[in-house]
């Protein structure tokens, strides 16, 4: 059920791009991405329902193919505070509340 | 909004005790889950309530895990006997209305089982 992300750390300078991928075996509905900073709690970034849309915040910007079963998150020109663990959860449309998330992708943006 | 509040924040214990930990969805939601973080499993999903009634709970790990949702502002997770195993941060996150709508979570517990 959980959904598997790669790659499982990156290390970036400031200003660099990266992709984090998130693929399923399951069909889904919903993806999720979040971030996580050490020590707090995960936050919300966006969500992309089923439909293959794709969705910005700031430089951050992620796609969905439900075909492929697999999500995608750009992020473009990163920010120092871009630091942190990142999680997609994937939710299936027959299993309502069932959000399961990958392990992480740890990002480290250095100056 | 004050959003979802747990607690404690940290609870040390000892193996064989009962620990229980709280939390208080954001007002207005209807849907509450109970999440475990470790480093070697990530985020597991342990339990999911929708307007206050249990929906799935097939990822509660054994029979010492408990959860109880009375009212809509309100849930504990509870855990007889505690073990060493059970060491973790567990979150509780709480949405308008389903796994289709973004989670705010709270700021976790961090459990060690000695």
């Amino acid at each position: 059920q959980q959904p598997v992300q790669s790659p499982q750390a990156v290390i970036l300078r400031e200003g660099e791009d990266a992709v984090i991928n998130c693929s399923s075996s399951k069909a889904l509905y919903s993806v999720h991405w979040y971030r996580q900073k050490h020590g707090e709690a995960p936050v919300f970034l966006m969500i992309l329902l089923k439909g293959g849309e794709q969705k910005g915040h700031e430089k951050i910007s992620a796609s969905f193919n439900e075909k492929k079963q697999q999500s995608s998150l750009y992020l473009t020109a990163s920010q120092l505070s871009y630091s942190g663990t990142y999680f997609c959860g994937t939710g299936g449309g027959s299993t309502l509340g069932r959000l399961y998330f990958g392990r992480g992708t740890q990002l480290t943006v250095w100056p | 909004d004050a959003g979802v509040i747990q607690s404690p924040r940290h609870e040390v214990t000892e193996m064989g005790q009962e620990v229980t930990l709280r939390c208080k969805p954001i007002s207005g939601h209807n849907s509450l889950f109970w999440y475990r973080q470790t480093m070697m499993r990530g985020l597991e999903l342990l339990i999911y309530f929708n307007n206050n009634v249990p929906i799935d709970d097939s990822g509660m790990p054994e029979d010492r895990f408990s959860a109880k949702m009375p009212n809509a502002s309100f849930s504990t997770l509870k855990i007889q006997p505690s073990e060493p195993r059970d060491s973790a941060v567990y979150f509780c996150a709480s949405s308008r209305d389903s796994s289709n709508e973004k989670l705010f979570f709270g700021s976790g517990t961090q459990l060690s089982v000695l």
